[in-house]
């Protein structure tokens, strides 16, 4: 079954502007990860966030867990055309294996 | 960094043949891979955890039989779809771990049974 849930499904933007994604997952866990997929493509790892880490930066990404909601937030600043992809969360309860959620689209408009 | 790479990117088969899917880690060995299905938006599913030199572990609902994982050495693993059917036409994607928490997935193999 999935873990983590993301929100919204479809996120519309222009150029300029800041992107944030929600995810939120059902068990305990290890880490929490972000993923980018371009269309028809594999994945790519953004950033991991551990589950004593409270907040991460990396470049223009920001993410954010929360253990006590068991949710995580994605924001992308300064957002791209570049930037347009799928954005996945995925969760570790302490074994190599990851359960994915179940997506965000993000459409950057020039 | 490390370079997963897939092949055959694309495939078109006929109903009842079998496909397979190579997926090799070019920068480094590992002893566990894991394979991925992806139906059209909507995420990755674990379907099988490979383990170099021992029989694959399979996620619940995922046909053993259908689904031939073969970890030939640390670099290579391979998918074989037996008798594959129109409901198998999907994106596959494979992983390699590096460490314990992370890993390097492959670019994905799109497979349309016809």
């Amino acid at each position: 079954s999935q873990q983590g849930e993301e929100d919204p499904q479809a996120l519309s933007i222009q150029e300029g502007e800041n992107a944030t994604m929600n995810c939120s997952y059902k068990t305990s866990i290890n880490n929490l990860q972000w993923y980018r997929q371009n269309s028809g493509r594999g994945l790519v790892h953004l950033i991991l966030i551990r589950s004593n880490e409270r907040e991460k930066h990396s470049g223009r990404l920001r993410v954010t867990l929360d253990t006590s909601k068991k949710s995580s937030s994605l924001l992308i600043t300064a957002s791209r055309a570049a930037d347009t992809a799928s954005y996945f969360c995925a969760t570790s309860s302490g074994y190599s294996t990851l359960t994915f959620g179940k997506g965000t689209m993000l459409l950057v408009s020039p | 960094g490390a370079v997963v790479s897939q092949h055959p990117s694309r495939v078109i088969c006929k109903s009842g043949t079998s496909v397979k899917i190579e997926c090799r880690s070019l920068d480094f060995q590992a002893t566990t891979m894991f394979w991925y299905r992806q139906f059209p938006k909507q995420s990755l599913m674990l379907m099988a955890t490979s383990n170099e030199g021992s029989k694959a572990t399979y996620e619940q609902g995922v046909e053993k039989d259908k689904f031939l994982i073969n970890h030939a050495s640390l670099t290579l693993s391979t998918l074989t779809v037996t008798s594959a059917h129109p409901e198998d036409s999907s994106f596959y994607i494979c992983s390699f771990p590096p460490e314990l928490y992370e890993q390097y997935f492959g670019p994905g193999t799109r497979l349309t049974v016809t």
